[in-house]
């Protein structure tokens, strides 16, 4: 059963137009949950974070929504650039969960001129 | 800072024998290392957390008599599979942390079992 849920395995965006990665989960017991990003055959590079008592954390052209009531968050990236043409993985860990992430399968995002 | 390398990046290997990656924190002490394992398209699927000096512990389903892992010091943990069969091919991916959330991966080993 998975616990955290990427429906959209991909997305394609102009540049300079919002990019927007959503992510579901049904465990009500995560209390943190991260982005990723990944390059082919590289391992997965840390984007941004958030705890379950916030709804909303923003780092530079990344935010990202957590919306509880809806076990639902997204991640905004604005202005998209070709750069960030990438797989991006959501990821949850459960409280008291040593902190082992539960990933979902990923969105791969294109963004194109 | 926070690099995580691992060795080799990829290998090719017979169908009975045994392969080892090795995973290392260049410039940090990691307290736990975590195993991950990702078929094509498919998500990371954790395998097994490391921690120093103690036995890894394996997510349901993972063979421990299969992948063996040791975590013989704080910037070193390896992955053996030993008697590697063409179904074990995969992408093969550590993390290491320092006791945070965050997790630092490395550039991942592909294996491919002929």
């Amino acid at each position: 059963d998975q616990q955290v849920k990427q429906n959209s395995p991909s997305l394609s965006v102009q540049e300079g137009r919002i990019s927007i990665l959503n992510c579901d989960y049904t465990n009500s017991m995560f209390d943190y949950f991260l982005w990723y990003k990944k390059y082919p055959a590289e391992g997965p590079t840390f984007l941004i974070s958030i705890s379950s008592i916030k709804d909303k954390n923003e780092d530079g052209r990344f935010t990202v929504f957590l919306n509880k009531s809806a076990k639902h968050l997204s991640l905004h990236i604005v202005p998209s650039q070709p750069g960030d043409s990438a797989v991006y993985f959501c990821a949850a860990i459960l409280e008291g969960g040593y902190n082992k992430l539960i990933f979902g399968a990923g969105t791969r995002l294109a963004v194109h001129p | 800072g926070a690099v995580v390398s691992q060795h080799p990046s990829w290998v090719i290997c017979k169908s009975g024998t045994s392969v080892k990656i090795e995973c290392r924190s260049l410039d940090f002490q990691a307290t736990t290392m975590f195993w991950y394992r990702q078929f094509p398209k498919q998500s990371l699927m954790l395998m097994a957390t490391s921690n120093e000096g103690s036995k890894a512990t394996y997510e349901q389903g993972v063979e421990k008599d299969k992948f063996l892992i040791n975590h013989a010091s704080l910037t070193l943990s390896t992955l053996t599979v030993t008697s590697a069969h063409p179904e074990d091919s995969s992408f093969y991916i550590c993390s290491a942390t320092q006791g945070s959330i965050q997790q630092f991966f490395g550039p991942g080993t592909r294996l491919t079992v002929l």
